[in-house]
């Protein structure tokens, strides 16, 4: 399975732009990255996810390198909702279903 | 469209009794997925199914079991509940399909004293 690394923790002030960096050297040619957040203790919530291009959705970028060892979850204009702990996902394929392997995330906290 | 729906939102249950954790969907989903999540940790997978009738084991089944009859309901059942299966417990359903995302409940929180 490849894994992922990241921060344990992550501030950012309101309104501004929040980055939130994940490691995955050793992900495989076919594998997805998918980012999920978990706000207080709710279940997780689908963001968005890419294989090699950047991609962009109502609520994030992400932005993928180009020799697909990490990548950058953005938030354009964060909010204190958004408040949360992120998830940084390569996804393992076991007979066609999606197997979500979560780390222990970023915990990322907006500050008024 | 209430998506994903566990009940209960929380149980407290004796060493050794048993019960079942119940989920629905409503967005026809082929797949559903139970996952655990303990304090301060990540989620990991039970078990999971990609259809009606067909399951299968993920990272952590032992004490657990699971049947799919119907599309929208997936139970987990604690035959012998033991301290260590203390968790919260998520629910969740996709599409068929590589890269559909899953959809999450919100949750049952069980502790076993």
């Amino acid at each position: 399975d490849a894994k992922t690394t990241q921060p344990p923790s992550m501030d950012c002030a309101e309104g501004r732009a929040a980055n939130l960096p994940c490691n995955h050297s050793t992900i495989s040619g076919n594998e997805y990255v998918y980012w999920y957040r978990q706000i207080h203790s709710q279940g997780p919530q689908y963001i968005i996810h890419g294989l090699k291009n950047n991609e962009t959705n109502e609520m994030a970028s992400l932005i993928i390198t180009e020799d697909r060892k990490s990548s950058t979850l953005i938030l354009p204009h964060a909010t204190l909702r958004d408040t949360a702990v992120y998830y940084c996902i390569v996804r393992d394929l076991i007979q066609g279903a999606q197997k979500l392997v979560f780390g222990q995330g970023t915990r990322l906290t907006i500050n008024p | 469209n209430a998506g994903v729906t566990q009940t209960p939102k929380f149980r407290i249950l004796k060493i050794g009794q048993s019960m079942t954790l119940q989920c629905t969907q409503d967005m026809n989903h082929n797949y559903m997925y139970w996952y655990r999540q303990d304090p301060g940790m990540g989620l990991k997978l039970i078990y999971y199914s990609v259809g009606a009738g067909i399951t299968d084991k993920g990272e952590v089944p032992n004490g657990y079991n699971v049947s799919r009859s119907t599309t929208e309901d997936f139970p987990l059942r604690l035959e012998l509940a033991a301290p260590s299966q203390t968790s919260v417990y998520f629910c969740a359903s996709s599409y068929f399909g590589r890269n559909q995302p899953q959809h999450f409940g919100d949750g049952t929180r069980l502790s076993i004293l």
